[in-house]
């Protein structure tokens, strides 16, 4: 069973807007870890933000949050004032206490327009 | 910084050869992973090694078999390539001893396979 669900395979924003890209994630272990990672065209993945499940605050990078809704198991990753440096693939990743493994969405192309 | 270096960057190689990819990491870390990467499919785990020597099976290992010799060192083998292996192959590793959920994966600049 597809266990994190990204829905948007492509998304576009303006220069200087902020984006929301969508993640939902499927788990019966209470005790859990979600990821975002950036993949420019370069191919190399870079860790942005992380959210643990007991975390009551959302989490924040700079420019990077994560609007976590744990009740809707959801885990948005929200980029403020877009440049044209953030298009790229973001992937989406959950991992479980009870796993070793980090297991990822299908990803969001992001185009930053200028 | 964390350092993980995947030997090639392109590689094409032809049916049925044997391939191994490299991957290097200087940090000392326990854990190594190898990933495969489609479109459309995000990132799915082939093999995990959490020590020398040691080895679990991901959510594709067929196909495939792993190496890990020594603690910087972890080498994915295609016993004998097809065409359905041409894919991205990403490496990364993990500094906890105890994989640990809060735990991100520090990954290599990839290689992209294809096999023709």
């Amino acid at each position: 069973a597809q266990k994190i669900t990204q829905t948007q395979p492509g998304m576009f924003v303006q220069e200087k807007e902020a984006v929301t890209l969508d993640c939902t994630y499927d788990t019966s272990d209470p005790s859990y870890g979600l990821f975002w990672y950036k993949q420019p065209s370069s191919g190399e993945m870079i860790f942005l933000i992380y959210q643990g499940s007991y975390d009551q605050q959302n989490a924040t990078e700079g420019r990077y949050s994560l609007n976590f809704q744990k009740a809707r198991k959801s885990a948005n990753l929200v980029i403020s004032a877009s440049q044209l440096g953030d298009s790229a693939m973001y992937f989406c990743a959950m991992r479980e206490e009870s796993s070793y493994k980090l297991i990822f969405g299908s990803g969001t192309r992001l185009l930053v327009r200028p | 910084d964390v350092k993980v270096t995947q030997s090639s960057r392109y590689l094409v190689k032809r049916t049925g050869e044997k391939v191994f990819l490299e991957c290097v990491q200087d940090m000392d870390h326990e854990n190594m992973f190898w990933y495969r990467q489609d479109p459309g499919l995000g990132l799915r785990l082939i093999y995990f090694s959490y020590d020398v020597k040691m080895k679990e099976k991901g959510d594709i290992p067929e196909g495939y078999s792993v190496s890990r010799e020594k603690k910087e060192r972890f080498s994915l083998i295609l016993e004998s390539a097809s065409t359905n292996q041409t894919s991205m192959y990403l490496c990364a590793t993990e500094a906890e001893a105890w994989s640990s959920y809060n735990s991100p994966l520090h990954f290599g600049n990839g290689t992209r396979l294809t096999v023709t």
